[in-house]
């Protein structure tokens, strides 16, 4: 069974700092794995997506994402923090096809951003 | 404008009624889920179809149910038999398993938040 665990329920950064939201997998296929960003009282938006072309991953707003085998990790990343990258993100993965495709969500960090 | 539309976007529900949150795409999606969304517990799957007419249990099926008449449309009814129903409820909606390129990323609604007086 695949599942997905988000190191960290909140993480504080100031403005300008690095960001670094973790998230493990377990999958016993070669996974799919995505980040989402949910601002408060709307829905996801995706970030970014891993599909195995490559093991980076850049996404909008200038986050990235890095695939690592061995790890079994996708930690999302971004080099400078701004106000507007408050809100809760979610990783999440599909397998290949074994599950009709359906993702399985990580509980969700919430990213607070201090000026 | 593509996209994935619900309503109401704030909906009471007083003990005992039923009551149903619409959930409409444009995208010529096959697929459609409702996820619900409590605090500090991500999402969780109610209900999904991956075509017209056809609808599976997600993990959390119990006191809701759901219909797929048309492709576009997928509505979720909170039955009085849900016994907590007060979250947030999540539309998305992919290309489904007859157009999988590989993944099936998931394109989501701007939610419904359902309160119980």
């Amino acid at each position: 069974a695949q599942s997905v665990t988000q190191l960290g329920s909140h993480v504080s950064v100031s403005e300008g700092a690095l960001v670094l939201l973790r998230c493990n997998y377990s999958s016993s296929v070669p996974p799919y794995l995505f980040w989402y960003v949910q601002y408060p009282n709307q829905g996801l938006q995706l970030l970014l997506k891993y599909t195995s072309a490559a093991t980076l991953v850049k996404g909008i707003n200038g986050f990235e994402a890095e695939f690592k085998k061995s790890e079994t990790s996708f930690h999302l990343t971004k080099p400078s923090a701004h106000m507007s990258d408050a809100a809760e993100y979610f990783c999440a993965v599909s397998d290949r096809g074994g599950s009709q495709g359906n993702l399985i969500f990580g509980k969700g960090t919430k990213l607070s951003v201090k000026p | 404008d593509g996209g994935i539309t619900q309503s109401p976007k704030y909906l009471f529900r007083k003990e005992g009624q039923n009551v149903t949150l619409s959930c409409e795409q444009n995208l010529n999606h096959d697929a459609m889920y409702w996820y619900r969304q409590d605090p500090g517990q991500g999402l969780r799957l109610i209900y999904y179809s991956q075509i017209v007419n056809d609808f599976q249990k997600g993990d959390i099926a119990e006191g809701y149910s759901v219909s797929r008449e048309k492709k576009e449309s997928f509505p979720l009814t909170v039955t009085s038999a849900q016994k907590n129903p007060t979250a947030f409820y999540l539309c998305a909606s992919s290309p489904g398993l007859i157009r999988l390129a590989g993944y099936n990323e998931q394109f989501f609604g701007p939610g419904t938040r359902l309160t119980v007086l």
